[in-house]
């Protein structure tokens, strides 16, 4: 059983559309990570949110925790061709336990 | 700083050989780990460690072995590969404990035939 679900598992669009990345589960999280993965590179961390319905904004892109921290959302505002890769959702069910990775959504902006 | 580092790039490997996948980091970090990540699949890990001489086992930890003699290093070994372990091995480092923000390295691309 995967305890992180994301949808959708893939996602191709055009430069400037805006779109939603879910990452669900029925556990409760005691923080939310979102990453970023670029072909033959590790991920990279975009960010960390821990508070129930925390919102943060990275440039174009916007963060939600669940109020219920049970579920996150990554929300792109006009995509553009170098937001294409591999975004990863992960979470820590108790603070100083071990990560725990979605599948991924597989993101792919054309111009 | 280099950040993590790890070697080989790639490697390919025949059914039951073994072999040494290295990772080092530079930031002090005391938590380091190690994942795999095959298509479909997202990352999953195999083995942890929490500090010099302390290691435990992950999600995936049979085929592996891992030791952490220093704080900067922590290599994972194949004893017999099996086309199975075919993946994409990723080594992590965060400080203090495991939910922390975590530091990848580039990878290291294995294919056992």
């Amino acid at each position: 059983t995967q305890l992180l679900e994301q949808s959708p598992q893939f996602l191709s669009i055009q430069e400037g559309e805006n779109l939603t990345v879910y990452c669900n589960s029925s556990s409760v999280f005691s923080s939310l990570q979102w990453y970023r993965q670029e072909p033959g590179e590790g991920p990279v961390l975009l960010v960390t949110v821990v508070t129930g319905g925390e919102v943060k904004k990275l440039k174009r892109l916007t963060f939600q925790f669940g109020d219920a921290r049970k579920d996150s959302s990554l929300h792109i505002t006009a995509a553009q061709p170098g937001d294409t890769g591999l975004y990863l959702c992960a979470g820590a069910r108790q603070a100083g336990t071990a990560l725990i990775f979605g599948k991924g959504t597989t993101l792919s902006v054309s111009s | 700083n280099a950040g993590v580092t790890q070697t080989p790039k790639f490697q390919v490997l025949k059914t039951g050989q073994s072999m040494t996948l290295q990772c080092a980091q530079d930031m002090n970090h005391e938590y380091m780990s190690w994942y795999r990540q095959d298509p479909g699949m997202g990352l999953r890990l195999i083995h942890y460690s929490v500090g010099a001489g302390i290691t435990d086992q992950g999600e995936v930890p049979n085929g592996y072995n891992v030791s952490r003699s220093t704080t900067e290093d922590f290599p994972l070994r194949l004893l017999s590969a099996a086309p199975s372990q075919t993946s994409v091995y990723f080594c992590a480092s965060s400080y203090f404990t495991r939910g922390y923000e975590q530091y990848f390295g580039p990878g290291t691309r294995l294919t056992v035939t």
